[in-house]
């Protein structure tokens, strides 16, 4: 069964921390990974990952794929209040136009 | 700079009762999905579009219909709404699947009593 297992679900921290959400996947013919952050509304995209290694960054956000070991993370470094969101990490896999499959995301709370 | 256009915000239906969920986009893509959101279960698909004249299933597509009738347009149809299907629903876009990212609309957030 192809799925995407995200870990932490939720996690707490104080402004100022780095934080690494994981996100882990079983899929067959992986095509590429996906990053959203949800705040209260639409997802809104962050990176999208297709070769293991290399790194992609925004700011203070970055992100890195492992093809070999089958994950990804995704690091926020001097986090800040406006950081807090759920983290949703999707894997495109298949033929053709492919299917999406997302994980039940990772909820960040970030403290003052 | 409208992207992804989604009405009602809010919808509150009784069991039995049968209503469409509209989706609008401005960006010419071809693909077209919707997906449901609930507590712990993530993200999951409902049926999505390939083009205008093209659908296909999803992974809980049971009591919901499509149709593509042109690029811009793609509404959902609660045949006849059960409380399971109490959920806020997206509808997202892409110019294709294999190279760029999905867009989402702002959700509609519909109750069944």
């Amino acid at each position: 069964e192809d799925k995407v297992v995200q870990s932490p679900l939720s996690l707490v921290v104080h402004e100022g921390d780095t934080v690494t959400l994981n996100c882990s996947y079983e899929v067959t013919n992986f095509r590429s990974l996906l990053w959203y952050k949800q705040e209260k509304k639409a997802p809104t995209f962050l990176f999208m990952l297709t070769s293991s290694g290399i790194e992609k960054k925004s700011g203070r956000l970055s992100s890195i794929l492992d093809k070999k070991e089958l994950f990804s993370i995704l690091n926020i470094t001097a986090t800040q209040t406006g950081d807090s969101a759920v983290y949703l990490c999707a894997v495109l896999y298949g033929g053709s136009q492919g299917n999406l499959i997302f994980g039940k995301g990772t909820k960040l709370s970030v403290k003052p | 700079n409208a992207g992804v256009t989604q009405t009602p915000k809010f919808q509150v239906l009784k069991t039995g009762q049968s209503m469409t969920l509209q989706c609008a986009q401005d960006m010419n893509h071809e693909y077209m999905s919707w997906y449901r959101q609930d507590p712990g279960m993530g993200l999951r698909l409902i049926h999505y579009s390939v083009g205008a004249g093209i659908t296909d299933q999803g992974e809980v597509p049971n009591g919901y219909n499509v149709s593509r009738s042109t690029t811009e347009d793609f509404p959902l149809r609660l045949l006849s709404a059960a409380p399971s299907q109490t959920s806020v629903y997206f509808c997202a876009s892409s110019y294709s699947t294999v190279n760029s990212p999905l867009h989402f609309g702002n959700g509609t957030r519909l109750t069944v009593t």
